[in-house]
């Protein structure tokens, strides 16, 4: 079993839909919770980090993270094609060196 | 554009030559470090340095891998005798340090195909 565990997708939702992302994982150990955003043929682009249980909001993005249960999600507003991209969720025990989750593609139609 | 470049940005080569791949940070970023993707999942940590100082390797980094990081600016990563398997996004990242999360900024990665 992986320590990270995330649903690869394809994920495909309308144009303004709320999408909702998620990944859990099994080691207690880890303190700090980072969603990224890939496109294809980029490297990632860190969107939000978290360190504590509960919701960080940052415009569209809404970042949710459940100690208790190991599970952290994304939801993403109002979605629109240009959100289209690869979700990769990645978490630390408080060193440097992140454990990122296999990524969930996801694609908005217009 | 992060600021963090690489080259180049494909390597095509045949099983069993020796490839390098340059790595530019962002300047004032006295963090590197290399990650090796696969398709279909996510980064996955190879080595970090600090300044000049590698500090850590994972256990992917076998003997035939080999980084470098002159004076605390560029890196390099030689593969040797390369293998099928090798075969990958290679990713560098740059951060400030100081902090347990501070941003770690990718560049575009160098995309290897062993044949």
């Amino acid at each position: 079993q992986k320590e990270v565990e995330q649903d690869p997708g394809p994920l495909s939702v309308p144009e303004g839909a709320i999408v909702s992302l998620n990944c859990t994982y099994s080691n207690s150990a880890f303190q700090y919770f980072m969603w990224y955003r890939q496109y294809s043929r980029k490297g990632p682009e860190l969107l939000m980090y978290t360190y504590s249980s509960g919701n960080k909001e940052d415009g569209r993005f809404t970042a949710q993270v459940d100690k208790s249960s190991k599970y952290i999600s994304l939801f993403i507003r109002d979605s629109q094609p240009s959100d289209s991209a690869t979700y990769l969720c990645a978490m630390n025990r408080g060193s440097y060196i992140p454990t990122f989750g296999r990524g969930t593609s996801l694609i908005v139609h217009p | 554009d992060t600021g963090v470049s690489q080259d180049p940005r494909h390597k095509i080569t045949k099983r069993g030559q020796n490839v390098t791949f340059r790595c530019d940070p962002i300047s004032e970023h006295n963090r590197l470090y290399w990650y090796r993707q696969t398709l279909g999942q996510g980064p996955e940590f190879l080595t970090y340095f600090q300044n000049e100082a590698q500090l850590e390797k994972s256990r992917l980094l076998s003997d035939r891998f080999s980084a470098e990081r002159p004076k605390g600016s560029f890196s390099t990563l030689e593969i040797q005798r390369t293998e099928q398997g090798d075969s990958a996004m290679y990713l560098c990242a740059s951060s400030l340090g100081g902090r347990d999360t501070d941003t770690q900024y990718f560049g575009p990665g160098t995309r290897l195909t062993v044949l």
